[in-house]
């Protein structure tokens, strides 16, 4: 069965600079990969995903991850983040047939 | 297009009691997944169901129980109530059976169980 971990529970930052979310994955068959954000009292936006082909992908707001197959991780990058950007940040993994598994989220903090 | 749909979005319940939460998923879309949120434990996996069929369960008592009505709508039961089943409880839908694209979900049902 796949699992995530997602290596810091918070990252505090300023305004405007570089962000990176750690995310590792492990399975034993080929696997689809998430971000996912949630805001306050909200439900979860997906962010971006990995499916196939390249392995850097892009997605809203700023943010790309990149898929590392080597390293069976897929970091969360933002070269200058902005106020709005905090929220909780989930990483997931999925092997096509069963059911999506989350990390345990990334509290992502800010600050002017 | 209405995205997902989940009610109530706040309950208040005492430990004994049941409780029935419902999701309504975008139109055209199937399958329908439920997810426990809480601060301890994240987000885990409750069950799925497609065309009103359960295809997967996560690991959760026998407390817990779903079904999908033939709109796609759906309904989880929680019976018994304990106070660890205070959580916020979140639906997601997709067009498509299993997870291979995005999951698309609800703001949740915050319920909190004295």
């Amino acid at each position: 069965a796949q699992s995530v971990t997602q290596l810091d529970s918070q990252v505090p930052v300023f305004e405007e600079a570089p962000v990176e979310l750690r995310c590792n994955y492990s399975s034993s068959v080929s696997v689809y990969l998430f971000w996912y954000v949630q805001y306050p009292n909200q439900g979860l936006q997906l962010l971006l995903k990995y499916l196939s082909g390249s392995t850097l992908v892009k997605g809203i707001n700023g943010f790309e991850a990149e898929f590392n197959k080597s390293q069976t991780s897929f970091h969360l990058r933002k070269p200058s983040v902005h106020i709005s950007d905090t929220a909780e940040y989930f990483c997931a993994v999925s092997d096509g047939l069963n059911d999506m598994r989350f990390g345990a989220g990334t509290r992502l903090t800010v600050k002017p | 297009k209405a995205g997902v749909t989940q009610t109530p979005r706040y309950l208040i319940k005492t430990r004994g009691q049941q409780v029935t939460l419902s999701c309504s998923p975008i139109s055209g879309h199937r399958s329908v997944s439920w997810y426990q949120q809480t601060p301890g434990q994240g987000l885990q996996f409750l069950f799925e169901y497609f065309s009103e069929t359960q295809r997967n369960k996560g690991n959760f008592p026998g407390r817990f129980s779903g079904r999908q009505f033939s709109n796609s709508r759906s309904e989880m039961n929680v019976s018994t109530l304990e106070l660890g089943d205070s959580a916020l409880y979140l639906c997601a839908s997709s067009s498509q059976a299993g997870v291979t694209g995005e999951l698309f979900f609800g703001e949740g049902s915050r319920l909190t169980v004295l």
